[in-house]
């Protein structure tokens, strides 16, 4: 069966440190692959998603940087964190024959 | 553009009363809909879709194109239905989701 692994679950940081989050998917081959964030008060953004290695979207202009190095592993990545970067952020991945989407259980990141 | 509107953030009822949680979007083209569900220290996970057309955990949802809605309903909600709930559509390519802002369901014993 498929599965996907997100960590860390919590991430403290403070402001202008780097960010890395990885997520990983097991049981299923060339899926699509997305970064969602859900800020304070707001619902869930997409910020980037993948449709193969190498191959990065970006919805929203920002301070972070998506990368998909193998077909089954998608890292969200910060150079230098901002206040405003402090959220939930999920990885998720959809089958090519199906339209149901499957998260990870999510990092919550806090900047300090 | 596509939107999704929920506009309850929290919604409360008592144990056996109905429930309907509402959602609007905005959308040019044919949309999918869909309703996630979290539970507490779990995945959000996905609840129904409107193309299946099926009651999952006694909840419905019904597509109404005319007035861009696609509320989703229970006529005896239960304790267990506490959690948060988003209505998402699904328009472009690429099965990205336009996620509304989550409503926050608390049912009371």
């Amino acid at each position: 069966s498929q599965t996907i692994h997100q960590w860390p679950a919590t991430l403290v940081q403070p402001v202008g440190s780097p960010l890395s989050l990885e997520c990983t998917v097991e049981g299923t081959s060339n899926p699509n692959l997305y970064w969602y964030r859900q800020a304070a008060g707001r619902g869930l953004q997409l910020l980037f998603y993948s449709v193969g290695i190498g191959q990065i979207s970006s919805e929203v202009p920002q301070n972070l940087s998506a990368s998909r190095p193998q077909d089954r592993q998608f890292i969200l990545s910060s150079k230098k964190l901002l206040l405003s970067d402090s959220g939930f952020y999920l990885c998720a991945w959809l089958g090519r024959e199906n339209t149901e989407a499957f998260f990870g259980q999510g990092t919550r990141l806090t900047v300090v | 553009a596509q939107r999704v509107t929920q506009p309850e953030k929290l919604l409360s009822v008592f144990k056996g009363a109905p429930v309907e949680l509402k959602c609007n979007y905005s959308y040019s083209g044919s949309p999918e809909l869909f309703w996630y569900v979290q539970y507490s220290r779990q995945r959000l996970q996905l609840l129904l879709r409107h193309i299946s057309r099926e009651s999952i955990k006694g909840f419905t949802a019904d597509l109404n194109k005319g007035e861009t809605s696609f509320h989703l309903k229970k006529p005896f909600a239960q304790e267990e239905d506490s959690a948060m709930y988003y209505c998402a559509l699904s328009g472009t390519s690429y099965g990205k989701l336009t996620f509304g802002q989550g409503t926050i369901l608390t049912v009371h014993p």
